[in-house]
């Protein structure tokens, strides 16, 4: 049974770099039917979609954080990555990666979730 | 961006009863993009229902959806104790971004 375990640390000082990474057990992220997601939710902001990455290599970003986001893919070690630029308070929030079917050309709902890593950015 | 307004903000109930669940979208989204998710204290989403009312997998039958263009609704026929959690609709139509609802809060009154 697949699982995504989700690790990186959980203090971040403002202005710095967040690098998570979710290491995929259980199924091949380059089995093809999957796009791999990170998510985030904070009290004041609700559940927040990221960005995926196609096992093709393709990706995707939400607009509003585009220019701060990145993410990859180390499929030899089956794992995916974020990472998340110009840090402040406003991006404290517990971040979840996330496994969502293609439904042939985008990613459907998403169907696994990892438990989630609570990243706090303070000085 | 479409907005996904979720009413109510908390829902007082005893089990057995009927919950209904509303979301309302900002803009039309198609039957096969929006997904209901079901959380508990301390835990990842879960999902329940995709493509408007799709079962997922191990779902139990008391959850249903409904709805289209911009009114959804999920129904827990006969709430169970395990039931009371914080429910959040989902919007994953070729709109970007895909978008959360605010969330449900169903509590035993």
């Amino acid at each position: 049974q697949a699982q995504l375990q989700e690790s990186g640390p959980g203090l971040v000082k403002p202005s710095q770099t967040l690098s998570l990474t979710c290491t995929v057990s259980g199924d091949s992220m380059t089995r093809g039917s999957y796009y791999w997601n990170w998510i985030r939710q904070s009290p004041g902001r609700g559940l927040e979609w990221l960005a995926y990455i196609y096992y093709s290599g393709s990706t995707y970003y939400n607009p509003s954080l585009e220019s701060r986001l990145s993410i990859s893919a180390d499929t030899s070690k089956n794992r995916f990555s974020l990472t998340l630029t110009s840090l402040s308070a406003a991006d404290t929030a517990v971040y979840y990666c996330a496994r969502a079917p293609s439904t042939g050309s985008s990613p459907g709902a998403f169907d696994l979730w990892g438990n989630g890593t609570l990243v706090t950015v303070s000085s | 961006e479409i907005v996904l307004t979720q009413s109510p903000a908390t829902l007082s109930l005893s089990p057995g009863q009927r919950a209904t669940l509303s979301c309302r979208a900002s803009q039309s989204v198609g039957r096969d993009f929006l997904a209901w998710f079901q959380q508990r204290p301390g835990q990842p989403p879960r999902l329940l229902i995709h493509g408007t009312s799709t079962r997922a997998t191990g779902i139990p039958d008391r959850f249903s959806g409904d709805g289209s263009v911009t009114e959804f609704t999920l129904t827990i026929s006969r709430l169970e104790p395990e039931d009371f959690a914080v429910y959040f609709c989902y919007q994953y139509g070729f709109t970007p971004p895909r978008s959360f609802g605010g969330g449900t809060t169903v509590e035993m009154k």
